[in-house]
């Protein structure tokens, strides 16, 4: 079936180091979303990519979206132990557009 | 000011038992979700409901009854419980078909011992 991939599932940076992460589709998105979930929280919304290569800023946080709409990227600019946390993708399939989220990505931060 | 409330926050029970969870949500969405996440993290959907109707139901087992008696409610009801049961479950809403930035409840950790 459809999928979003997310790998790989845990990474450790030093605090002040840029992080990147990336995310995949198996089929072609109309939107990709992404969400953090801090330790012992829930998923918290952060963003929405639609359009061919688009990028989008929040603070240190850039994402973009890829040419294709098939894959989609975060990067973390001099990371911040405030930072840590799991980090979701999630974009619609299937028939019903179901918000489908990848396997997450945890961030560890360390001081 | 709570915009997707789950109750109770903590469930701990005995095989077999039957057990609900509760969802309310105060933000005027139409539409509202049943996710699991397991201890791997990952988030499943299992329901969701439009306007009290039924759009999503993945493959759950049938011990899990979804209930929406307006659109501000989504309770989870699961009978004979499971040790495979044990997650957390999060309650979500958004608005719209579109169905962009769910807000999801503080999640329902459920623990069948």
């Amino acid at each position: 079936g459809q999928q979003v991939m997310q790998i790989p599932q845990y990474q450790h940076v030093q605090e002040g180091e840029d992080f990147t992460t990336y995310c995949n589709s198996s089929t072609t998105l109309s939107n990709i979303q992404w969400y953090k979930q801090r330790p012992g929280g829930h998923p918290v919304f952060l963003i929405q990519l639609v359009k061919s290569g688009e990028v989008k800023k929040q603070k240190r946080l850039t994402f973009q979206f890829g040419e294709a709409k098939k894959n989609s990227s975060l990067h973390i600019t001099a990371t911040q132990t405030t930072d840590v946390g799991t980090y979701f993708c999630a974009g619609p399939t299937g028939a019903n557009s179901k918000l489908t989220f990848g396997k997450g990505i945890t961030l560890s931060v360390r001081p | 000011d709570t915009a997707v409330s789950q109750t109770p926050k903590y469930l701990v029970t005995q095989m077999g038992n039957d057990k609900s969870i509760k969802c309310e949500q105060n933000l005027g969405h139409d539409t509202m979700y049943w996710y699991k996440q397991d201890s791997k993290k990952f988030l499943k959907i299992m329901f969701s409901y439009n306007n009290k109707e039924l759009i999503i139901n993945e493959t759950v087992p049938n011990r899990f009854s979804p209930k929406s008696p307006d659109k501000a409610h989504l309770n989870l009801h699961i009978n004979s419980l499971e040790l495979g049961d044990s997650a957390v479950y999060f309650c979500a809403s958004s608005q719209g078909w579109d169905r962009v930035g769910y807000t999801f409840g503080s999640g329902t950790r459920l623990t069948v011992v």
